[in-house]
């Protein structure tokens, strides 16, 4: 069973700083998808940003970007430049290409102002 | 972006009655849609997933009969969660999407169940 693991469940950054958040997944399969959802207190799920485990170049949307190590099962999210209103709880997920979405258990990220 | 809505947005009701949540895709026809359950500080646990004029697929310990899900029409799911007890009041999240091998999924804003 595929399974997807985010080991911070809480960060902090000072608000125009840099913050990574980490993710690693497991997976037999060669043909998948890696999403980054953002929650914020209002509940809606917004997509951060997508990879798709083909391509070997990291996606980038605006100050979001990733580092996608396929051989490390690893998907971890910077985000530059932070603001207020990236605070949030992160979710990674990863999805086989015709299948179900798999969450990791979340983190927290605060901004300081 | 597509559109996602749920109907209602929280909802309190009586242990014992049922209760029943929309969600629409507004611009797209979604030949799947997800239903997914969010406790609170917790991750989202996939509850079903129904495709359009099929019976719903449940995960694994989740009860179809206390759960029912009909996906009537390209544009509607809902969720009727029956004879409510207590431990059922949750978050209730669907999800859409267009077509089985497309990437993008998209969420409706939640629904607050809270049953007394």
């Amino acid at each position: 069973a595929q399974t997807v693991t985010q080991s911070q469940p809480e960060m902090s950054v000072q608000e125009a700083e840099t913050v990574t958040l980490s993710c690693t997944y497991d997976t037999s399969e060669s043909d998948y998808y890696l999403f980054w959802y953002k929650q914020p207190p209002s509940r809606q799920m917004i997509l951060v940003i997508r990879q798709e485990a083909y391509k070997q170049q990291n996606a980038t949307e605006n100050r979001f970007s990733v580092n996608f190590q396929k051989a490390a099962k690893s998907f971890s999210l910077k985000i530059s430049d932070s603001q207020l209103g990236d605070a949030a709880m992160y979710f990674c997920a990863y999805r086989v290409s015709i299948g179900k979405l798999t969450f990791g258990t979340g983190t927290r990220l605060t901004i300081i102002p | 972006g597509a559109v996602v809505s749920q109907h209602p947005s929280w909802v309190i009701c009586k242990s014992g009655t049922s209760v029943k949540i929309e969600c629409r895709s507004l611009d797209f026809q979604a030949t799947t849609m997800f239903w997914y359950r969010q406790f609170p500080k917790q991750s989202l646990m996939l509850m079903a997933t129904s495709n359009e004029g099929s019976k719903a697929t449940y995960e694994q310990g989740v009860e179809k009969d206390k759960f029912l899900i009909n996906h009537a029409s390209l544009t509607l799911s809902t969720l009727t969660v029956t004879s409510a007890h207590p431990e059922d009041s949750s978050f209730y999240i669907c999800s859409a999407r267009l077509g089985q091998a497309l990437p993008q999924q998209y969420f409706g804003p939640g629904t607050r169940l809270t049953v007394t």
